[in-house]
């Protein structure tokens, strides 16, 4: 099973709320990522999560707020967002050994107002 | 420093043409790992090879192959006998250890299959 799956599937919120994207694998892969992706362009590292650790952080501004509580699961913690933070968010797994393909999920794509 | 060349941003085809999609990568590394994904309308990235540097062999899955040259730093896909299902975007990504695995992508190739 090569399932990552992400929840909302849409989310809209105005400039001054706090949401959360989540995130869950059973594939027992012990890398996370969450990655951007804006319209008609390529997905964008933002986090890497490596046996529960925040192990690469792309200079991502600090109103993304990344979480790991656990092996399967990942969050992104969102507040005062821009609305050029409007975007599709994907979430993938991975074995931690280097240059294991990456399983994604369906994304949720965020509108902010 | 890492990068992934996709010339070609959209290339449209007849049902039943076969279709190249480039790739070109740059790296200086040694060691490092090659992908496709395809990402159709509904946005899910979709894994569909992944190659190691070590490793030329040229590699055919059904209707698709793949022909890593590292001669010229290139990862081509060929889709033999389109179909429409076939419609997607193709990413090439390259992934290479620069204090962490990072991969980075490619911008990316439309391909639109006409019935």
């Amino acid at each position: 099973d090569t399932e990552v799956t992400q929840t909302p599937k849409h989310l809209v919120m105005g400039m001054t709320n706090k949401k959360s994207l989540k995130c869950e694998q059973h594939m027992g892969h012990r890398a996370m990522y969450w990655y951007k992706q804006k319209a008609k362009k390529p997905p964008e590292l933002m986090f890497v999560y490596s046996y529960e650790k925040l192990s690469i952080n792309e200079s991502v501004p600090s109103r993304f707020s990344p979480e790991c509580p656990n092996s399967s699961l990942l969050n992104l913690h969102l507040h005062a967002l821009q609305p050029e933070d409007s975007a599709l968010y994907l979430c993938a797994s991975s074995h931690p050994r280097g240059g294991d393909t990456q399983y994604f999920g369906p994304g949720t794509r965020l509108t902010v107002l | 420093a890492q990068k992934v060349t996709q010339a070609q941003t959209e290339i449209s085809v007849v049902e039943k043409e076969d279709v190249t999609l480039d790739c070109v990568y740059e790296t200086r590394d040694t060691t490092y790992y090659l992908f496709w994904y395809k990402q159709p309308p509904s946005g899910e990235l979709v894994f569909l090879i992944r190659r190691n540097s070590f490793d030329e062999q040229n590699e055919i899955s059904g209707r698709y192959s793949w022909n890593f040259q590292k001669s010229t730093s290139s990862f081509n896909f060929t889709i033999t006998a389109s179909q429409v299902v076939d419609s997607a975007v193709y990413f090439c990504a390259l992934s290479e250890y620069t204090g962490g695995f990072k991969t980075i992508f490619g911008a990316g190739t439309r391909l639109f299959v006409k019935a």
